[in-house]
């Protein structure tokens, strides 16, 4: 069974520029989360998606965006790339949505090395 | 508001040796989860262990096994007999409420040979 599978796994940007990541879930998992780690604020939630609808966000400005498609793969974007937007963008995939249970496990990709300069 | 404080930055250990990685948790929701991540270089985090502040009962797993101690707030994990592999970056996390995962900032674990 593949794991959850981002593309591509390093990134370099202009300040300025904007980029989209992607997320392939685990097959038959429907929810997609994404945490941004970087050294300074350690892992942040940035949102979560399921059934292609946004039902978590974290604190982030709105030039980070995400959807979900109908086969629950989904994709991030960043618009106006500033440099404090370098970081690890880590996808995780779930059976259901947290909302259902707060209990249900996490199962994360290697996640998208992103680095503005 | 929800916090997880992994005060133990670095830890260095000789092979062989038994670690304990201390996490510490706030939360004023009275239902809640408790994770155990683990992240080796390549980056993705690996799922170690789920408690529910409802269950107490601590447990062992190979050479893996957790403390939970609702009284103090916290989640420790022991590493016994440690190996080189487990050379990694250890995070605790707590989920309530507001459903998504809060994460300390994380236990490099060093193991030497």
């Amino acid at each position: 069974k593949a794991g959850v599978t981002q593309t591509p796994r390093y990134l370099i940007k202009t300040r300025g520029q904007q980029v989209t990541l992607s997320c392939s879930p685990i097959s038959g998992h429907r929810s997609v989360s994404w945490y941004q780690q970087t050294p300074g604020q350690g892992l942040q939630f940035l949102f979560e998606y399921f059934s292609e609808t946004q039902r978590n966000k974290g604190n982030f400005p709105g030039r980070f965006s995400g959807r979900q498609f109908s086969n629950s793969r989904s994709e991030m974007n960043v618009s106006t790339l500033e440099l404090g937007d370098s970081a690890l963008y880590l996808c995780a995939s779930s059976l259901n949505p947290t909302s259902w249970t707060g209990g249900t496990e996490a199962f994360f990709g290697q996640g998208t090395r992103l680095t503005v300069v | 508001a929800q916090k997880v404080t992994q005060a133990q930055t670095e830890i260095s250990v000789v092979e062989k040796e038994d670690v304990t990685l201390d996490c510490v948790y706030e939360t004023r929701d009275t239902t809640y989860y408790l994770f155990w991540y683990k992240q080796p270089p390549s980056g993705e985090l690996v799922f170690l262990i789920r408690r529910n502040s409802f269950d107490e009962q601590n447990e062992i797993s190979g050479r893996y096994s957790w403390n939970f101690q609702k009284s103090t707030s916290s989640f420790n994990f022991t590493i016994t007999a440690s190996q080189v592999v487990d050379s990694a970056v250890y995070f605790c996390a707590l989920r309530g409420s507001a459903r998504q995962l809060t994460f300390g900032s994380g236990t490099q674990l060093t193991v030497l040979p």
